[in-house]
């Protein structure tokens, strides 16, 4: 299996901008999840699917970011409309069963100018 | 609610030198995980270990070793003779498998620094 693929892996959008990240688990996990990266807040959770399922968003910062997991080999992060405080690295990852190691992409760097 | 503590934001040594990561963490929760994870200047999180709470035997893999206190709540990580390219952040990170189930609560990291 390759892996977690994000893409893209850079993005640059104006605010107002919508912007959809992308991420393909690895075949056969159950669990997928989105963190953010800042230097201020550090690694953060963002919201977590189990068999596609949303379980919990309370990480989502605010309700111009949804996330949706159509099947079990595709994600997306949206955000709409975009702010600079948005910029961040986000990470997607999964994980066959919760408490079991979880397998990190290469993540997407986003700049909101 | 859990959380990681890293206090050590940056920690710099000479090549050879042994260092010790320090993470303290908090939970209600009885059964749970630990994890430290490595991201180099690439960019990318790297897996290392992971460790249940009911397993406090430490670990070795080459340099790397882990003391795991339940007593104290810390999961330390050492590297014996370090190498410059050990020169990384590291994330000490928690999870629980209680009812609710969550992802991984990260520390916020210590950035080690390997002089040659």
């Amino acid at each position: 299996d390759a892996g977690v693929i994000q893409s893209p892996r850079h993005e640059v959008t104006e605010m107002g901008q919508e912007v959809t990240l992308r991420c393909k688990p690895i075949s056969g996990h159950d669990y997928l999840f989105w963190y953010r990266q800042t230097m201020m807040r550090g690694l953060e959770l963002l919201i977590y699917f189990n068999n596609n399922v949303p379980i919990d968003d309370s990480g989502m910062p605010e309700d111009r970011f949804s996330a949706k997991m159509p099947n079990a080999s595709f994600s997306t992060l949206k955000i709409q409309p975009s702010e600079p405080r948005d910029s961040a690295v986000y990470f997607c990852a999964s994980s066959f069963l919760i408490g079991r190691q979880a397998f990190f992409g290469q993540g997407t760097r986003l700049t909101v100018v | 609610a859990q959380k990681v503590t890293q206090a050590q934001t940056e920690i710099s040594v000479v090549e050879k030198e042994d260092v010790t990561l320090d993470c303290v963490y908090e939970t209600r929760d009885t059964t749970y995980y630990l994890f430290w994870y490595k991201q180099p200047p690439s960019g990318e999180l790297v897996f290392l270990i992971r460790r249940n709470s009911f397993d406090e035997q430490n670990e070795i893999s080459g340099r790397y070793s882990w003391n795991f206190q339940k007593s104290t709540s810390s999961f330390n990580f050492t590297i014996t003779a370090s190498q410059v390219v050990d020169s990384a952040v590291y994330f000490c990170a928690l999870s629980s498998s209680g009812g609710g189930a969550d992802g991984l609560t990260f520390g916020k990291g210590t950035h080690l620094i390997i002089q040659p």
